[in-house]
């Protein structure tokens, strides 16, 4: 079984669509995040869940939104699709927040034309 | 801004040679983490770090933190294909616990 599973691996849309990519951890994990991986390969930390409060969110359009229906799933929703958010988006868990070795799942291409 | 600045940005050997990759920083880390991507992959952890001056080995590869816990060095030692890949440094604050995320250096190793 993959310990971070993210769905859908790739999408390509336009721009103005709204989108959702899935994350299941299956580590029992207390913390899950959402990282944005741009072109030259920075890692920016976007949220972190811990045991369904939201415990950072950085500077990020409100555009995005992440949903956590339970300690398992983080989901991540983007409305009003831009260019500039073509991007791969990781989630990754951690057993605690903010320590220990971070789980990442495969990551998941966006594509907006 | 806490940064942590990664060289050299790319490096691209043959086979067997060694090479030492750096991640310097002017902030103090009360920990620090390496991780390798392979391609369509996301980070795996190689190694945390913790105290000032530890060095610590995993096969080829030896992972060292400065002695003022500033900095880290990543040398692999007879470097062989499958050690391409994006090698990631992250500095843990201590203050706040946010892990903070070097630039990456892209390895490749030729056969």
């Amino acid at each position: 079984d993959t310990a971070v599973s993210q769905t859908p691996k790739y999408l390509v849309t336009q721009m103005g669509n709204d989108k959702s990519i899935k994350c299941e951890q299956n580590l029992g994990h207390d913390t899950m995040y959402w990282y944005k991986q741009d072109s030259k390969k920075f890692l920016k930390i976007m949220f972190s869940y811990n045991n369904k409060e939201l415990i950072i969110n950085e500077t990020v359009p409100n555009r995005f939104s992440p949903k956590s229906p339970d300690k398992a799933h983080l989901n991540l929703h983007i409305n009003s699709l831009e260019l500039g958010d073509s991007a791969v988006y990781f989630c990754a868990s951690s057993q605690e927040w903010e320590a220990g070795e971070l789980f990442f799942g495969e990551g998941s291409r966006l594509t907006v034309l | 801004t806490q940064l942590l600045e990664q060289s050299p940005q790319f490096l691209s050997i043959q086979e067997g040679e060694n090479l030492t990759v750096y991640c310097n920083s002017s902030s103090v880390f009360s920990s620090l983490q390496w991780y390798r991507q392979e391609p369509g992959e996301g980070p795996v952890l190689l190694v945390t770090v913790v105290t000032g001056g530890e060095v610590k080995k995993l096969k080829r590869l030896t992972f060292q933190f400065g002695d003022a816990r500033k900095d880290s060095s990543l040398h692999i030692t007879a470097a062989q294909p499958g050690d391409t890949g994006l090698y990631l440094c992250a500095g843990r604050d201590g203050n706040n616990r946010k892990l903070i995320w070097g630039l990456g250096t892209s390895l490749a190793v030729n056969p």
